[in-house]
């Protein structure tokens, strides 16, 4: 039984170009959450999806951020422009779809980071 | 809003005991969780309390009070692998976790 992957681990790209970071969640679990990670900080909530959903997006840039999770395939977190401040460990996380969100208990991806040149 | 304080760096020596506290301030509450993160690697549970007390399991225990928005996470006999970055994260119900800023565990010989 696979756990969460994510793809790419690392990814390097230059000032304006696009990025996009893929999760696959564990089987049989339809909720993502995308968080992000700074150096030397903690993780900050970005985007919550179900299946071809967004949940709730407060926690993503009102530009240039744009996510999804389509019936078929992995969940997709995509930055457009990238800019040197979007440098970070991007991490995904999913959920059980019978399972409520009272456990506490969040399944994470290795993470994807991305150095913006 | 939610806000979570921890210490942003412990030391402690092998074999030792280190306990590692967090105080939160949330609308709505339904548990604390705990994290471990090694260097570039993915935060990983450890444990969750919903209610008063202790949870144990192995080496490792857990502690919240509600009424005082106060919990503690407590590594007994250290070894040099605990070294790490500890999370401790609010659930709220069906909002996301929301996480400290993470305290950096440094395990000595």
């Amino acid at each position: 039984n696979a756990g969460v992957m994510q793809n790419p681990r690392h990814l390097v790209r230059r000032r304006g170009q696009e990025a996009r970071l893929r999760c696959s969640p564990m089987k049989g679990h339809s909720h993502v959450y995308w968080y992000r990670q700074l150096p030397e900080e903690g993780l900050k909530f970005m985007v919550y999806l179900q299946k071809e959903n967004i949940i709730d997006e407060s926690g993503m840039p009102k530009e240039r951020f744009s996510a999804e999770f389509p019936k078929e395939g992995p969940s997709i977190l995509r930055i457009q422009q990238v800019v040197r401040g979007d440098s970070a460990a991007y991490f995904c996380a999913t959920l059980p779809g019978t399972s409520g969100h009272n456990t506490g208990e969040l399944f994470f991806g290795e993470g994807s980071r991305l150095t913006v040149l | 809003g939610q806000s979570l304080e921890q210490p942003s760096e412990v030391t402690a020596v092998e074999g030792a005991i280190v306990q590692i506290n967090c105080t939160y301030q949330t609308s709505g509450f339904y548990g604390l969780s705990w994290y471990q993160q090694h260097d570039g690697g993915a935060p990983t549970f450890l444990s969750y309390n919903a209610l008063d007390g202790l949870e144990e399991t192995g080496r490792f225990s857990s502690f919240l009070s509600r009424s005082d928005s106060y919990g503690y996470l407590l590594l007994q006999e250290l070894q040099m692998k605990d070294s790490a970055s500890y999370f401790c994260a609010v659930s709220s119900g069906n909002t996301p976790l929301v996480f400290g800023k993470g305290t950096r565990l440094s395990v000595i010989a």
